[in-house]
Protein backbone atom coordinates (compact mmCIF):
# COMPACT_ATOMS: atom_id res chain seq x y z
CA UNK A 1 0.00 0.00 0.00
CA UNK A 2 1.30 3.55 -0.99
CA UNK A 3 2.23 5.28 2.55
CA UNK A 4 4.33 7.42 4.23
CA UNK A 5 6.07 6.50 7.16
CA UNK A 6 7.45 8.37 10.33
CA UNK A 7 9.12 5.46 12.57
CA UNK A 8 9.63 7.95 15.80
CA UNK A 9 6.44 9.04 17.11
CA UNK A 10 8.89 11.16 19.76
CA UNK A 11 12.22 12.29 20.01
CA UNK A 12 13.84 13.79 23.36
CA UNK A 13 16.62 15.96 22.32
CA UNK A 14 19.26 17.78 24.41
CA UNK A 15 19.60 21.62 23.21
CA UNK A 16 22.90 21.57 20.72
CA UNK A 17 23.02 18.36 20.36
CA UNK A 18 21.96 17.11 16.28
CA UNK A 19 18.73 15.76 15.01
CA UNK A 20 18.12 13.14 12.60
CA UNK A 21 14.16 12.59 12.21
CA UNK A 22 12.91 9.68 9.74
CA UNK A 23 11.10 9.62 6.96
CA UNK A 24 10.08 6.48 4.37
CA UNK A 25 7.57 6.60 1.78
CA UNK A 26 6.41 3.54 -0.10
CA UNK A 27 5.17 4.41 -3.60
CA UNK A 28 5.46 2.91 -6.88
CA UNK A 29 7.43 6.26 -8.38
CA UNK A 30 9.60 8.59 -6.25
CA UNK A 31 7.14 11.28 -5.09
CA UNK A 32 7.61 14.88 -4.80
CA UNK A 33 8.82 15.02 -1.01
CA UNK A 34 8.06 17.76 2.00
CA UNK A 35 8.99 18.26 5.52
CA UNK A 36 6.71 20.44 7.72
CA UNK A 37 7.16 21.89 11.15
CA UNK A 38 4.00 22.76 13.10
CA UNK A 39 4.58 24.50 16.54
CA UNK A 40 1.45 24.13 19.20
CA UNK A 41 -1.55 25.61 18.18
CA UNK A 42 0.03 26.82 14.61
CA UNK A 43 -0.64 25.86 11.14
CA UNK A 44 2.71 24.44 9.09
CA UNK A 45 5.46 25.52 8.13
CA UNK A 46 7.39 24.74 5.31
CA UNK A 47 10.78 23.65 5.90
CA UNK A 48 12.25 21.94 2.48
CA UNK A 49 11.19 20.11 -0.25
CA UNK A 50 12.81 17.80 -2.93
CA UNK A 51 11.62 17.32 -6.51
CA UNK A 52 14.44 16.23 -8.60
CA UNK A 53 17.95 16.85 -8.35
CA UNK A 54 20.80 17.38 -5.53
CA UNK A 55 19.99 14.71 -3.15
CA UNK A 56 21.04 16.91 -0.23
CA UNK A 57 18.40 19.54 0.19
CA UNK A 58 19.04 23.22 2.62
CA UNK A 59 15.92 24.71 3.99
CA UNK A 60 15.12 27.16 6.11
CA UNK A 61 16.11 27.21 10.15
CA UNK A 62 19.02 25.67 9.51
CA UNK A 63 17.56 21.66 8.35
CA UNK A 64 18.42 19.63 5.79
CA UNK A 65 17.35 16.22 4.38
CA UNK A 66 18.73 14.02 1.77
CA UNK A 67 16.82 12.10 -0.24
CA UNK A 68 18.03 8.17 -0.81
CA UNK A 69 16.57 6.70 -3.57
CA UNK A 70 17.97 2.78 -2.65
CA UNK A 71 15.99 3.36 0.95
CA UNK A 72 13.00 5.36 -0.11
CA UNK A 73 13.97 7.66 2.56
CA UNK A 74 13.92 12.00 2.75
CA UNK A 75 15.54 12.13 6.21
CA UNK A 76 15.73 15.22 8.05
CA UNK A 77 18.70 16.15 10.13
CA UNK A 78 19.82 19.72 11.78
CA UNK A 79 23.32 19.89 13.33
CA UNK A 80 22.45 21.64 16.52
CA UNK A 81 19.06 21.91 17.69
CA UNK A 82 17.59 25.07 19.45
CA UNK A 83 14.93 25.54 22.24
CA UNK A 84 12.58 26.72 19.55
CA UNK A 85 12.57 23.28 17.89
CA UNK A 86 10.45 21.89 19.87
CA UNK A 87 7.50 20.80 17.68
CA UNK A 88 6.00 18.10 15.62
CA UNK A 89 7.36 17.28 12.75
CA UNK A 90 5.76 16.27 9.31
CA UNK A 91 7.29 14.38 6.04
CA UNK A 92 4.60 14.58 3.17
CA UNK A 93 4.40 13.66 -0.28
CA UNK A 94 2.82 13.90 -3.20
CA UNK A 95 2.56 10.80 -5.43
CA UNK A 96 3.41 10.45 -9.00
CA UNK A 97 1.87 10.72 -11.45
CA UNK A 98 -0.30 13.20 -9.48
CA UNK A 99 -3.40 14.86 -10.55
CA UNK A 100 -3.45 18.80 -11.20
CA UNK A 101 -4.32 19.20 -7.55
CA UNK A 102 -1.18 17.91 -6.21
CA UNK A 103 -3.09 16.45 -3.00
CA UNK A 104 -0.52 16.17 -0.04
CA UNK A 105 -0.36 12.84 1.94
CA UNK A 106 1.53 13.56 5.47
CA UNK A 107 3.70 10.99 8.15
CA UNK A 108 1.77 10.54 11.40
CA UNK A 109 4.24 12.97 12.44
CA UNK A 110 7.23 12.80 14.93
CA UNK A 111 7.31 15.16 18.19
CA UNK A 112 10.55 16.68 19.25
CA UNK A 113 11.03 17.69 22.73
CA UNK A 114 14.25 19.59 23.72
CA UNK A 115 15.54 19.63 27.16
CA UNK A 116 18.11 21.83 28.33
CA UNK B 1 5.04 36.33 0.49
CA UNK B 2 2.53 33.49 0.21
CA UNK B 3 0.47 33.80 3.34
CA UNK B 4 -2.43 32.44 4.28
CA UNK B 5 -4.89 33.64 7.35
CA UNK B 6 -7.96 31.78 8.57
CA UNK B 7 -10.42 33.76 10.72
CA UNK B 8 -11.92 33.12 13.13
CA UNK B 9 -8.78 31.81 14.98
CA UNK B 10 -10.91 29.78 17.78
CA UNK B 11 -14.59 29.96 17.96
CA UNK B 12 -16.71 28.38 20.42
CA UNK B 13 -20.35 27.30 19.67
CA UNK B 14 -23.35 25.07 21.15
CA UNK B 15 -24.73 21.83 19.94
CA UNK B 16 -26.86 22.84 16.78
CA UNK B 17 -25.70 26.04 15.60
CA UNK B 18 -23.66 26.32 12.42
CA UNK B 19 -19.98 27.87 11.89
CA UNK B 20 -18.18 29.35 9.38
CA UNK B 21 -14.46 29.48 8.99
CA UNK B 22 -12.72 31.99 6.34
CA UNK B 23 -9.47 30.97 4.84
CA UNK B 24 -7.55 33.81 2.80
CA UNK B 25 -4.61 34.12 0.58
CA UNK B 26 -3.40 37.43 1.31
CA UNK B 27 -0.59 38.18 -1.51
CA UNK B 28 -1.41 35.38 -4.19
CA UNK B 29 -4.01 33.76 -6.34
CA UNK B 30 -4.74 30.57 -5.19
CA UNK B 31 -6.40 28.42 -7.62
CA UNK B 32 -6.75 25.73 -5.06
CA UNK B 33 -7.62 25.10 -1.26
CA UNK B 34 -7.13 21.85 0.69
CA UNK B 35 -9.06 21.75 4.01
CA UNK B 36 -7.62 19.56 6.99
CA UNK B 37 -9.09 18.38 10.10
CA UNK B 38 -6.08 17.60 12.73
CA UNK B 39 -7.15 15.82 16.02
CA UNK B 40 -5.08 16.41 18.85
CA UNK B 41 -1.69 14.38 18.83
CA UNK B 42 -2.29 13.52 15.13
CA UNK B 43 -1.66 14.15 11.80
CA UNK B 44 -3.89 16.17 9.15
CA UNK B 45 -6.56 14.82 7.07
CA UNK B 46 -7.58 16.05 4.21
CA UNK B 47 -11.36 17.21 4.00
CA UNK B 48 -11.59 18.61 0.01
CA UNK B 49 -10.09 20.16 -2.24
CA UNK B 50 -11.37 23.11 -3.69
CA UNK B 51 -11.11 25.03 -6.85
CA UNK B 52 -12.36 28.70 -7.38
CA UNK B 53 -15.83 28.77 -9.04
CA UNK B 54 -16.29 24.81 -8.58
CA UNK B 55 -17.91 22.67 -6.41
CA UNK B 56 -15.50 21.08 -4.22
CA UNK B 57 -14.28 17.65 -4.35
CA UNK B 58 -14.60 15.52 -0.47
CA UNK B 59 -12.47 12.66 0.75
CA UNK B 60 -14.33 10.04 1.15
CA UNK B 61 -16.19 9.15 4.30
CA UNK B 62 -16.67 13.07 4.56
CA UNK B 63 -20.18 14.59 4.76
CA UNK B 64 -20.31 16.97 2.60
CA UNK B 65 -24.27 18.16 3.72
CA UNK B 66 -22.33 18.78 7.34
CA UNK B 67 -18.96 20.70 5.92
CA UNK B 68 -19.86 22.96 3.22
CA UNK B 69 -16.84 24.41 1.12
CA UNK B 70 -17.04 27.76 -1.18
CA UNK B 71 -14.69 28.58 -2.98
CA UNK B 72 -15.65 31.92 -4.50
CA UNK B 73 -12.83 34.01 -5.32
CA UNK B 74 -9.20 33.21 -6.21
CA UNK B 75 -8.27 34.51 -2.44
CA UNK B 76 -11.14 33.18 -0.64
CA UNK B 77 -12.57 29.55 0.55
CA UNK B 78 -14.93 29.29 3.44
CA UNK B 79 -15.85 26.47 5.46
CA UNK B 80 -19.06 25.81 7.09
CA UNK B 81 -19.78 23.19 10.02
CA UNK B 82 -23.39 22.60 9.85
CA UNK B 83 -25.71 21.82 12.85
CA UNK B 84 -22.33 21.24 14.72
CA UNK B 85 -21.95 18.39 17.60
CA UNK B 86 -19.34 17.72 20.01
CA UNK B 87 -17.73 15.36 17.93
CA UNK B 88 -17.34 17.98 15.11
CA UNK B 89 -14.85 19.63 17.71
CA UNK B 90 -10.86 19.75 16.37
CA UNK B 91 -8.69 21.53 15.00
CA UNK B 92 -9.44 22.90 11.61
CA UNK B 93 -6.31 23.98 8.77
CA UNK B 94 -6.55 25.38 5.52
CA UNK B 95 -3.69 25.76 2.83
CA UNK B 96 -3.63 27.25 -0.77
CA UNK B 97 -1.53 26.65 -3.91
CA UNK B 98 -0.95 29.10 -5.51
CA UNK B 99 -1.03 29.56 -9.72
CA UNK B 100 2.51 28.88 -10.66
CA UNK B 101 2.54 26.19 -13.47
CA UNK B 102 3.88 22.64 -12.31
CA UNK B 103 4.38 23.94 -8.19
CA UNK B 104 3.07 21.81 -5.63
CA UNK B 105 3.94 23.72 -3.09
CA UNK B 106 0.93 24.38 -0.44
CA UNK B 107 0.78 27.28 1.82
CA UNK B 108 -0.79 26.42 5.13
CA UNK B 109 -2.79 28.83 7.51
CA UNK B 110 -2.62 29.49 11.67
CA UNK B 111 -5.77 26.69 11.43
CA UNK B 112 -8.90 27.38 13.70
CA UNK B 113 -9.86 25.94 16.83
CA UNK B 114 -13.36 24.59 16.88
CA UNK B 115 -15.12 23.67 20.07
CA UNK B 116 -18.33 22.73 20.33
CA UNK B 117 -20.22 22.46 23.45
Amino acid sequence: AQSVTQPDIHITVSEGASLELRCNYSYGATPYLFWYVQSPGQGLQLLLKYFSGDTLVQGIKGFEAEFKRSQSSFNLRKPSVHWSDAAEYFCAVVPLPTDSWGKLQFGAGTQVVVTP
Amino acid sequence: GAVVSQHPSWVICKSGTSVKIECRSLDFQATTMFWYRQFPKQSLMLMATSNEGSKATYEQGVEKDKFLINHASLTLSTLTVTSAHPEDSSFYICSAKGLAGGSYEQYFGPGTRLTVT
